[in-house]
């Protein structure tokens, strides 16, 4: 059965440095989404991307974050200058078009900033 | 805007008893609603989803959940809880036709004794 990746499964980085959180959606699924879950709180909505451009984005998704699909398989996150509180569980989800709505999600990356 | 609302942050049963998730939510259209599962260190599982079909939706694994717009609730059931389903249960929703993104609530963990 197809399945989201996502690489790393954990990343450890000093405050201020970039990150690049990449994952593989399924195959042939237009929409990608990013979560985040901040330890022992709820899972958050970050941005939405659709016909490779940002369909909507939580308040959290600032100017330091940016998403990009580069090459048609790969569907990145990257933080430009990380903060303490972006330690977190990133995950990526995809569906496949308009009318299926179930979004199929990744096992995520654990983010700790230090 | 939307937003979900589970109450319990933890719920403990004993092996063979009922099940009783509670998830209300506020959603200004009809909704769709979702219930997934994350067991420790592993991503987002769906268990289940109403997508405005039967009110009754039945799930993985033997849960199932019922929509009633009356009360603004679905609520997940399982009627023997299993030592396997200790995990964390989130129920979330999205607004149709829009970027589908999902709004979670806080999840609630469920214990199960032996």
């Amino acid at each position: 059965e197809p399945e989201v990746t996502q690489t790393p499964s954990h990343q450890v980085t000093q405050m201020g440095q970039e990150v690049i959180l990449r994952c593989v959606p399924i195959s042939n699924h237009l929409y990608f989404y990013w979560y985040r879950q901040i330890l022992g709180q709820k899972v958050e909505f970050l941005v939405s991307f659709y016909n490779n451009e940002i369909s909507e984005k939580s308040e959290i998704f600032d100017d330091q974050f940016s998403v990009e699909r580069p090459d048609g398989s790969n569907f990145t996150l990257k933080i430009r200058s990380t903060k303490l509180e972006d330690s977190a569980m990133y995950f990526c989800a995809s569906r496949p078009r308009t009318g299926q709505e179930t979004q199929y999600f990744g096992p995520g990356t654990r983010l700790l900033v230090l | 805007a939307q937003s979900v609302t589970q109450l319990g942050s933890h719920v403990s049963v004993s092996e063979g008893a009922l099940v009783l998730l509670r998830c209300n939510y506020s959603s200004s259209v009809p909704p769709y609603l979702f219930w997934y599962v994350q067991y420790p260190n592993q991503g987002l599982q769906l268990l289940l989803k109403y997508t405005s079909a039967a009110t009754l939706v039945k799930g993985i694994n033997g849960f199932e959940a019922e929509f009633k717009k009356s009360e603004t609730s679905f609520h997940l059931t399982k009627p023997s809880a299993h030592m396997s389903d200790a995990a964390e249960y989130f129920c979330a929703v999205s607004e149709p036709g829009n970027t589908g993104k999902l709004i979670f609530g806080q999840g609630t963990t469920l214990q199960v004794k032996p």
